[in-house]
């Protein structure tokens, strides 16, 4: 079965900082996708980045890019100039490119930003 | 555009009440699924369904019930409720369609308290 984890129960970071969120998965699958998702407190799971494992190159969405080592099996978000609007719960999770489309979620990060 | 759609948001029940948690999606997904989120933990999946009249278990589906009648529809029932339910409950839905995989679409989840 596979796992996501995250080390990271909480990160804080200053207002047009940049932070990077880490996650590490285990798989024993070579095809599969890897998700950052963002909770805000309305609870709304939003989906902030996605990566296919075949793909080399990283993946981007304006202030979001990831670090995707595949080797080692690592998947870091990082946002630069952060905002008050980041704050939020990041969630990493991991799907086969295989059958149901089950989502494996890590524990989360609680992202802070002081102003 | 609707999307996910749960009912209630917000729902107390008595140790040993049974109820159903509703939800409905407007997207002609195949893909539905439940996920269970407990106090700063990721998601865990209980049910998903491939398509009407198809469920299967997840990774935590003790207490739980599902049915898939309709591609729209895939209610959670709770029998018997316990304390170690007192949860926020997300369902979600996706698809493959062409050869693509969809995103995963998610309510806006259902917070249950058992008391």
């Amino acid at each position: 079965a596979q796992t996501v984890t995250q080390s990271q129960p909480e990160m804080s970071v200053q207002e047009a900082e940049t932070v990077t969120l880490s996650c590490t998965y285990d798989t024993s699958e070579s095809d599969y996708y890897l998700f950052w998702y963002k909770q805000p407190p309305s609870r709304q799971m939003i989906l902030v980045i996605r990566q296919e494992a075949y793909k080399q190159q990283n993946a981007t969405e304006n202030r979001f890019s990831v670090n995707f080592q595949k080797a080692a099996k690592s998947f870091s978000l990082k946002i630069s100039d952060s905002q008050l609007g980041d704050a939020a719960m990041y969630f990493c999770a991991y799907r086969s490119a295989q059958g149901a489309q089950k989502l494996v979620f890590g524990q989360g990060t609680r992202l802070t930003i002081n102003p | 555009n609707a999307g996910v759609t749960q009912t209630p948001k917000f729902r107390i029940l008595k140790i040993g009440q049974s109820m159903t948690l509703q939800c409905a999606q407007d997207m002609n997904h195949n893909y539905m699924y439940w996920y269970r989120q407990d106090p700063g933990m990721g998601l865990k999946l209980i049910y998903y369904s491939v398509g009407a009249g198809i469920t299967d278990k997840g990774e935590v589906p003790n207490g739980y019930n599902v049915s898939r009648s309709t591609t729209e529809d895939f209610p959670l029932r709770l029998e018997l409720a316990a304390p170690s339910q007192t949860s926020v409950y997300f369902c979600a839905s996706s698809s493959w369609t062409g050869g693509m995989n969809t995103e995963a679409f998610f309510g806006q989840g259902t917070r249950l308290t058992v008391v």
